[in-house]
């Protein structure tokens, strides 16, 4: 069965330094999503992303965050100048449409701030 | 945005009994769904309820979707070890999450 596929598993930066995290969502899909889940806590809402373009983002995506499609198969979310609250797990997920759809999520990327 | 509340929190149990989680909000909702968390990987998608009052059945996991489509709940009956995870609702439309019940079972 196709998969979400998150890298790296685990990321550790130092304060301030720019951090690139990478996913490739399943194939046919066309919706794209960022999640993060502080440890023991929520599952956070980031940004949603179709057509190439943000569809929603939350609270939490301020400036630090971007969101790139370079290519056909992979959907980045980009974390500048990194701060010791960004510490982690982010996931990416992806829907074949909005609506109903079922998310499907990769395994994570632990990021780790220092 | 729809704001979801989830009950228990926290939820401990002993392997062979049964529990209620549950998941409400002051909002409608055209569709909601329920995922599993299994530490160290990502939700994992358990079923999607749509039509108010509607009763969906995996194995020995019940979901109800409350008639005026603002409250559902998961039911586990005789519930495994292999059932421990974090339990969370999401609503089908905004695809925000509650902040879960964390679910253990003990052997």
């Amino acid at each position: 069965e196709p998969e979400v596929t998150q890298t790296p598993s685990h990321q550790v930066t130092q304060m301030g330094q720019e951090v690139i995290l990478r996913c490739v969502p399943i194939s046919n899909h066309l919706y794209f999503y960022w999640y993060r889940q502080i440890l023991g806590q929520k599952v956070e809402f980031l940004v949603s992303f179709y057509n190439n373009e943000i569809s929603e983002k939350s609270e939490i995506f301020d400036d630090q965050f971007s969101v790139e499609r370079p290519d056909g198969s992979n959907f980045t979310l980009k974390i500048r100048s990194t701060k010791l609250e960004d510490s982690a797990m982010y996931f990416c997920a992806s829907s074949k449409e909005t609506n109903n759809s079922p998310l499907h999520f990769g395994n994570g990327t632990r990021l780790t701030v220092t | 945005t729809q704001l979801l509340e989830q009950s228990p929190q926290f939820l401990s149990i002993q392997e062979g009994e049964n529990l209620t989680v549950y998941c409400n909000s002051s909002s409608v909702f055209s569709s909601l769904q329920w995922y599993r968390q299994e530490p160290g990987e990502g939700p994992v998608l358990l079923v999607t309820v749509v039509t108010g009052g509607e009763v969906k059945k995996l194995k020995r996991l019940t979901f109800q979707f409350g008639d005026a489509r603002k409250d559902s709940s998961l039911h586990i009956t005789a519930a495994q070890p292999g059932d421990t995870g974090l339990y969370l609702c999401a609503g089908a439309y905004d695809m925000r999450f509650g902040a879960g019940t964390r679910l253990t079972v003990k052997p």
